[in-house]
């Protein structure tokens, strides 16, 4: 079975803060993938990595940074956290031509 | 207007009913459809899978693709408590599974 794993699953953070959000996975896959999930707004790509130290912008990068130093490993910053980023993080994994996708459970953010 | 869009629900049923989840798109490129299941506070996982136009059974889901309608839906048989969940269609243009639009999700719940 593939495990994604966040390693946060509940945080409480103060704006201005800057924030690490950790994701590992067992499955050498290529590709991972950062998403945020909002009530009415569904699941957005923030940023994804196709390789090591390699980063594409998804649909919402503004606000964040990532890095991929190892293959199994993608983390999220949030450099000065925001209220406008509170919300449910979903870090995933897959193949290059893979067709789906493995997601981690979740990490839910609180900004204050 | 989002590429992507889901009945909104939410939906709750009596056990044993059929579910009709449903979603629309615009972009004539979506060539995979996919549908994911979540449960609360968890990650969406994989439900069903389809190329092009069709359907695909699984167990009790029916998964059916109109692309000259560009129209998708999930049929559920027989439904059970167990379904409750936010499910979540998905396509994609190319074979890159994270690179997927996806729908806001709706929320079944299905009474014993």
């Amino acid at each position: 079975d593939v495990k994604v794993t966040q390693s946060s699953r509940y945080l409480v953070k103060r704006t201005g803060e800057k924030v690490f959000l950790e994701c590992v996975q067992d499955m050498d896959h290529e590709n991972m993938f950062w998403y945020r999930q909002d009530p009415g707004l569904g699941l957005r790509l923030i940023y994804f990595s196709y390789d090591v130290k390699m980063k594409e912008k998804g649909d919402i990068p503004e606000g964040y940074s990532v890095s991929r130093e190892k293959k199994e490993r993608f983390s999220l910053i949030l450099e000065s956290a925001s209220t406008s980023q509170t919300s449910m993080y979903l870090c995933a994994t897959g193949r290059n031509s893979g067709n789906t996708i493995y997601f981690g459970e979740g990490s839910w953010l609180t900004v204050v | 207007q989002k590429e992507v869009e889901q009945d909104p629900g939410p939906l709750s049923v009596p056990e044993g009913a059929i579910v009709s989840l449903n979603c629309t798109y615009s972009n004539s490129a979506f060539q995979y459809f996919m549908w994911y299941r979540q449960y609360s506070r968890k990650g969406p996982e994989l439900l069903m899978y389809t190329y092009s136009s069709g359907n695909k059974e699984d167990g009790r889901f029916t998964a059916q693709v109109d692309k000259s309608s560009k129209y998708i839906s999930l049929f559920i048989r027989d439904s059970q408590p167990s379904d409750s969940a936010t499910y979540l269609c998905a396509m994609k243009k190319g074979t890159n599974a994270g690179k997927s639009t996806f729908g806001d999700g709706t929320t079944l719940t299905v009474k014993p």
